[in-house]
């Protein structure tokens, strides 16, 4: 059982540079997260999917855009990578329609992404 | 003010000794708890999780939340090198589709 399947696993850009982070769950989810993660910041959402066609607004949403594409995957994008954007993403999904499952979340194993 | 607040570390005991972690938070409005482990390079994993006040126990983790103090903490009997980690709290409100709050986490290390 996959469960939540993040790609690259590594990534280094230049300034400016464009690139999409994909990931993919198997459990059916209906909710899908994207966070990013640096040192003594913690876990920040980025943008969240509560279900197939509608995406919200994190936190830290400058700069990045995503797309449900489908159940399954929800994808981020950088259009114009910045320095500050350096950082761990991690994506996630839950059943958080259920109360008694509410924030229960199931990680990828994150995207190390260097900005130059 | 930071929604929760953790205690970064990092923490080093030995092997066998018991282990606390703590986290306070300032909404009182929060109902659920959790804690979460992350191992080095690896995604967070569900370790705990607790509605309301209270206690919690699964084999040698105990969870337990205090909502009058706003007071969350993890212990760890019997502590084994495998527990190293870096454990994150996240709380929850109860108004619908509620996102997480994650505190910073703290680095645990077991001394063998």
């Amino acid at each position: 059982n996959a469960g939540v399947t993040q790609t690259p696993k590594f990534q280094v850009l230049k300034t400016g540079q464009s690139m999409t982070l994909q990931c993919a769950q198997d459990m059916n989810h209906n909710s899908m997260y994207w966070y990013r993660q640096d040192p003594g910041m913690g876990l920040r959402l980025i943008y969240y999917s509560a279900s197939e066609g509608t995406t919200d607004k994190g936190e830290v949403p400058n700069g990045y855009n995503v797309s449900r594409l489908n159940k399954r995957e929800f994808s981020l994008r950088l259009e114009s990578a910045a320095p500050s954007q350096t950082s761990v993403y991690f994506c996630a999904s839950s059943e958080a329609q259920a109360s008694d499952r509410k924030g229960k979340l199931f990680f990828g194993s994150g995207t190390q992404l260097s900005v130059l | 003010q930071k929604e929760v607040e953790q205690d970064p570390g990092p923490l080093s005991v030995p092997e066998g000794a018991i282990v606390s972690l703590n986290c306070t938070y300032s909404n009182s409005a929060f109902q659920y708890f959790m804690w979460y482990r992350q191992y080095s390079r690896k995604g967070p994993e569900l370790l705990m999780y607790t509605y309301s006040s209270g206690n919690k126990e699964d084999g040698r983790f105990t969870a337990q939340v205090d909502k009058s103090s706003k007071y969350i903490s993890l212990f760890i009997r019997d502590s084994q090198p495998s527990d190293s980690a870096t454990y994150l709290c996240a709380v929850q409100g109860n108004f619908g589709n509620e996102k997480l709050t994650f505190g910073t986490g703290t680095r645990l290390t077991i001394i063998p």
